[in-house]
């Protein structure tokens, strides 16, 4: 199946400046890249996402890249604020017929200081 | 307003007792997911459905089975516990083709 990469781990900034993870992935019949927030003691809940077709989407503070030929996504957050921290978990999917598998990554913990 | 409810919030059970983790869905979501999350191992994939009696191995099924006898419900079958199986599990559904997947709630088991 897919493998899914994610990095860093953990990522700690000032408030105010700017976050950015990281995932590859290894299938490149993948065309789905979704990026799903984690609030401690909550379920992951999805904030962006983007399609194979497009190389970057934003969404206010948020915007994703992805680079298809390198098999790489990443998250940015500009302007971090406090309630930024959270577990970020990316994820990559393939379109079969039927069958439309989600894979994530491991997680990177973000802790904004305020 | 998506619904994914997990029967249960926490769960102690001993090890060798078969284990049922319920998930129900109310938006006739076609695919069905379960996966389990471990401090520093993300959510790693168990076991996915794509229709009524239709499933498929994820990264790490040993130890579980499925069962989808109804479009709404997807269960996780732990047929003999053990203390290794100690984790949050968290069941998701979604739409066919590439969609946004809601999550349940999240069980978290003991194995004792």
């Amino acid at each position: 199946g897919e493998n899914v990469e994610q990095h860093p781990s953990t990522l700690s900034v000032q408030e105010g400046d700017s976050a950015v993870i990281k995932c590859t992935y290894s299938d490149s019949a993948s065309n789905y890249f979704p990026w799903y927030k984690q609030e401690l003691g909550k379920r992951p809940q999805l904030i962006i996402d983007i399609r194979s077709n497009v190389g970057e989407k934003k969404d206010q503070r948020i915007a994703v890249t992805l680079n298809k030929t390198a098999k790489h996504f990443s998250l940015h957050i500009t302007e971090t604020q406090p309630e930024d921290s959270a577990v970020y978990f990316c994820a990559a999917s393939t379109h079969q017929t039927g069958a439309n598998n989600l894979f994530f990554g491991t997680g990177t913990r973000l802790t904004v200081i305020p | 307003d998506v619904k994914v409810t997990q029967s249960s919030r926490y769960l102690v059970k001993r090890t060798g007792e078969k284990v049922f983790l319920e998930c129900v869905q109310d938006m006739d979501h076609e695919n069905m997911f379960w996966y389990r999350q471990d401090p520093g191992l993300g959510l790693r994939l168990i076991y996915f459905s794509y229709d009524v009696k239709m499933k498929e191995k994820g990264d790490i099924p040993e130890g579980y089975s499925v069962s989808r006898e109804k479009k709404e419900r997807f269960s996780l079958i732990l047929e003999s516990a053990s203390t290794n199986q100690t984790s949050m599990y968290l069941c998701a559904s979604r739409f066919r083709g590439n969609t946004e997947a809601f999550f349940g709630q999240g069980t978290r088991l003991t194995v004792v």
